[in-house]
């Protein structure tokens, strides 16, 4: 079974601030798919990034970064000087093959707060 | 290009009632699935259609079911509502074929309230 679990449930920062949100993930499958998205208050989520589990290189966007480690089962999504924009809920999930159809699994999401 | 809509945006149900929620897919995209969002909660995978066919299902009764016409827009039907329905019913698009892994693009949601 897939399982994603996002330990912080609400983060508060100020503007500027860097802050790194968790994501900790289960599968027996050697293939899967991670995914981060944001979900604004307009309730439209927005994907953000992708990435392979036979790709453990990093990524850099803009203010954006992300550390995928398989060893830890991790995928953690760090944002750069926080802007007060940034607040919103963000999703990690996973895709994995559970027997070919590649459910998605969601974690139940980290609401960040960027205050002024 | 265009992104992908649902419609109503709001919907208010009763207990027992059944409701048809509606989605078009970004253009380019043969594969839609369905979400559902209860408030506070990550979003759970109800199934996903492709080429007017079924191709993945998660953990929900037979009683949601769903659609997907030629232009690959969809159709989320759930019959005898029920006071847990009520949530914010998501659609996704992506790209490729079959029971794929291609980056899905969401909607903006129905937000659906069965009393």
């Amino acid at each position: 079974a897939q399982k994603v679990t996002q330990a912080q449930t609400e983060i508060s920062v100020v503007e500027k601030e860097d802050v790194t949100l968790d994501c900790v993930y289960e599968t027996r499958d050697t293939t899967y798919y991670l995914f981060w998205y944001k979900q604004p208050p307009s309730g439209e989520l927005v994907f953000l990034i992708r990435r392979n589990s036979f790709d453990e290189q990093n990524e850099i966007s803009g203010r954006y970064s992300w550390n995928f480690q398989k060893s830890t089962s991790s995928f953690n999504f760090t944002i750069t000087a926080s802007q007060v924009v940034d607040s919103a809920v963000y999703f990690c999930a996973l895709r994995a093959s559970s027997g070919g159809s590649y459910i998605p699994t969601f974690g139940r999401g980290t609401s960040l707060i960027v205050h002024p | 290009e265009t992104g992908v809509t649902q419609s109503p945006t709001h919907l208010i149900k009763t207990r027992g009632q059944q409701v048809t929620l509606r989605c078009s897919s970004q253009s380019g995209h043969n594969t839609v699935s369905w979400y559902q969002q209860a408030l506070g909660q990550g979003p759970q995978f109800i199934f996903q259609y492709y080429r007017e066919e079924e191709n993945g299902r998660g953990n929900f009764p037979p009683r949601f079911s769903g659609l997907q016409f030629p232009n690959y827009s969809s159709e989320l039907n759930v019959n005898a509502l029920e006071l847990d329905d009520s949530a914010l019913y998501l659609c996704a698009s992506s790209q490729g074929g079959g029971p794929r892994t291609d980056t899905q693009y969401f909607g903006p949601g129905t937000r659906l309230t069965v009393l």
